[in-house]
């Protein structure tokens, strides 16, 4: 069991908008610490999407977009398209674990 | 543009130790933390753990028993070495640049490892 929680699914039409939810504690979270997001294509290294809850690096389009609420963080992609289909990560720090946890994964589909 | 490179043995037997490198080029190896992650075929990521040039290192305490790591600042690179290796082991080992919000901005390509005798 993960840390930090995701669907294990989502799924979504091309142009849709679809979010994925990363459920955490009091212990990583709600203790303040910042959630990252990563993408990974099949086949491929993840790569940082989105980096403290809702900021982009350099090159990554504006369709995907962090928040935060409470104890949980959230991605949103709007304007799906086929190239978004992949696995996405959140990852925080756990002070409790005294390190960095990913959740589980969630694989989007685009139908 | 920082880039990391994996290198070590893509096969290892069982109960041995495990013994990784990670090159880093394009940037300084000072005031990151460089970190290991992994991978097992079509599961999700796992940390590992990190090493910073002046701390003491971190460890997954899953593994903790089992894993040391390094750095040599000298040739811009870092280890890993995880003893007593099992199947559970095999997976694919990326190395990564941690930042002090605990983010990991760049990565390697990453390398599998397979256990097995």
């Amino acid at each position: 069991q993960s840390v930090l929680t995701q669907p294990p699914s989502v799924s979504g039409a091309p142009g849709q908008r679809v979010t994925i939810s990363c459920t955490g504690s009091s212990s990583n979270i709600g203790a303040g610490y910042d959630v990252h997001w990563y993408q990974q294509l099949p086949g491929t290294a993840p790569k940082l999407l989105i980096y403290g809850y809702t900021n982009r690096p350099s090159g990554v389009p504006d369709r995907f977009s962090g928040s935060k609420s409470g104890t949980s963080a959230s991605l949103a992609i709007t304007g799906l398209q086929a190239e978004d289909e992949a696995d996405y990560y959140c990852q925080s720090y756990d002070s409790s674990l005294s390190g960095s946890f990913f959740g589980g994964g969630t694989k989007l589909t685009v139908l | 543009q920082v880039q990391l490179q994996e290198s070590g043995p893509g096969l290892v037997k069982p109960s041995e130790t495990l013994s990784l490198t990670c090159t880093v080029s394009g940037g300084s190896i000072s005031r990151y933390y460089w970190t290991w992650i992994r991978q097992p075929a079509g599961k999700g990521l796992e940390w590992i753990g990190r090493i910073y040039t002046s701390a003491s290192p971190n460890y997954n305490p899953s593994l903790k028993s089992r894993v040391t790591m390094s750095v040599d600042t000298s040739k811009n690179q870092f280890s890993l070495k995880l003893s007593s290796v099992t199947a559970a082991d095999t997976a694919i080992y990326y190395c990564a640049r941690g930042t002090q919000t605990n983010r990991f901005d760049f990565w390697g390509q990453g390398t599998l490892v397979t256990v097995s005798s």
